[in-house]
């Protein structure tokens, strides 16, 4: 059974900080990984996604990397700022189109 | 409307109702999916529909009957719901399965509670 854990569990930190945020899974036959933003009480956005022979992406101030070998996904964010408060998931699929979500971490970035 | 939407976005009903909670999605996208959130657990997948056809249900009690007329619209009936089965339910589509890049794109979601 495939297991995915985001470490840490929550995160409070003074805007303008550089934060990392870790996503450990078990299984290292991922498909593709994808990162994703939920604010409270509301939908799924993604963020970034990694397909399993790329090693990282980025979108603005968000990088994204990927490490099959350790079983290890980062997802990078420079400069926080208010607005990035949020809980941030990680999901993977292995050859099939079915997401593997891990436990997720919840930021909040104060003023 | 873009992306995917979900109807209701809020529900409460008592245990012997029956409800729907509908997903569209205006992406051209040919799989859909059920999700299901319950507080602080990991997301699960509970239904998947490619080209109309479900290939997958992840062990969910029969109170719960999805129905996918097209590729476009998906349902989730409820009927006889328990209490623990108040949750946030997410509705997700994608291009489908055999294609190299399958973002999922996920709906606001339809906040569940059980009475």
């Amino acid at each position: 059974k495939q297991e995915v854990t985001q470490i840490p569990a929550a995160l409070s930190v003074p805007e303008g900080e550089n934060l990392v945020l870790n996503c450990s899974f078990t299984d290292s036959a991922i498909y593709n990984l994808q990162w994703f933003r939920q604010d409270p009480g509301k939908g799924l956005t993604s963020l970034l996604l990694i397909q399993s022979s790329q090693r990282e992406q980025t979108s603005g101030r968000l990088n994204a990397s990927l490490d099959k070998s350790s079983g290890r996904s980062t997802l990078y964010i420079a400069a926080s700022q208010p607005g990035d408060s949020a809980t941030y998931l990680c999901a993977l699929s292995y050859n099939t189109d079915k997401l593997i979500f891990g436990t997720g971490t919840r930021l909040q970035v104060f003023p | 409307e873009t992306g995917v939407t979900q109807t209701p976005r809020h529900l409460v009903m008592g245990m012997t109702n029956k409800k729907s909670l509908k997903c569209e999605q205006h992406l051209g996208h040919n799989a859909m999916y059920w999700y299901k959130q319950s507080a602080k657990k990991p997301l699960e997948l509970m239904f998947v529909y490619s080209l109309e056809e479900r290939v997958e249900n992840n062990s969910v009690p029969s109170r719960f009957s999805p129905e996918c007329p097209n590729s476009s619209h998906l349902f989730l009936h409820l009927h006889t719901l328990q209490p623990e089965d108040s949750a946030l339910y997410l509705c997700a589509s994608t291009w489908g399965r055999g294609r190299p890049y399958n973002e999922q794109f996920f709906g606001p979601g339809t906040r569940l509670t059980v009475l």
